[in-house]
């Protein structure tokens, strides 16, 4: 089973500075990665796709790199809106197709 | 729009079943993977199950496996997760999402509570 280990668990920034969030794999999972945030008492919202696409609505500050097993969310300039908790998910890239996240890191205001 | 509503949780004692139901709308059901994920009471989220567009591949997590079922019935729109032998530890808010290309949900319902208590 894929493990995936994000990092830092937290991370208190100031709104404007710029933000990255880690997620490594135990081992590779091509591009198959996803970034979501979460908000407190609501679902989760698709950030990046395929580790570096961004999804529909999502603004350009979001960006996402990496492939293989390192994988990297920045946000280049932090709103207001954007401290909660960030998830990453890695699909295997052979059947059965297993679809584990990461466990999470908080972004919260310093 | 794409809407996404789960129900069928509650309260239920360990060892017994339970069947969610989520039910799809805005959008051509028929033609999209669906998850199952859950999210206990203060704890990250947990990929439970996948189907695929026309039901022919289930996957699940090793956490479930031999006791929940996910299956679909496309005629209704409606996704459905079987959970059977629940235990304490089933115990979390249950979403269904649409899965979009390869990875990536682009649509979460609001999430139905499972409490297995005795």
């Amino acid at each position: 089973e894929i493990v995936l280990t994000q990092s830092p668990a937290t991370l208190s920034l100031s709104p404007g500075e710029r933000a990255t969030l880690s997620c490594r794999a135990s081992q590779s999972v091509s591009n198959y990665l996803a970034w979501y945030q979460q908000k407190p008492g609501q679902a989760p919202r698709l950030l990046i796709y395929d580790a570096s696409n961004r999804a529909t609505g999502i603004p350009a500050r979001f960006s996402g790199s990496g492939s293989g097993t390192d994988f990297t969310l920045t946000i280049s300039s932090l709103e207001p809106e954007d401290f909660a908790v960030y998830y990453c998910q890695q699909r295997s890239n052979w059947p059965p197709y297993m679809y584990t996240f990461g466990q999470g890191t908080k972004l919260e205001i310093k | 729009q794409v809407q996404l509503v789960e129900s069928g949780g509650g309260v239920v004692q360990p060892g017994r079943s339970l069947r969610l139901s989520c039910a799809g709308s805005g959008f051509t059901f028929s033609g999209h993977g669906m998850h199952w994920v859950r999210q206990a009471p203060g704890k990250g989220l947990e990929w439970v199950a996948l189907i695929w567009y026309d039901g022919s591949n289930q996957y699940y997590a090793d956490s479930v496996k031999g006791r929940f079922t996910i299956s679909r019935d496309n005629s209704k729109n409606t996704l459905y997760l079987q959970m059977n032998s629940l235990r304490a530890e089933d115990t979390a808010v249950y979403y269904c999402a649409r899965l979009s290309g390869n990875i990536g949900s682009d649509y979460w319902g609001q999430g139905t509570l499972v409490i297995v208590s005795s």
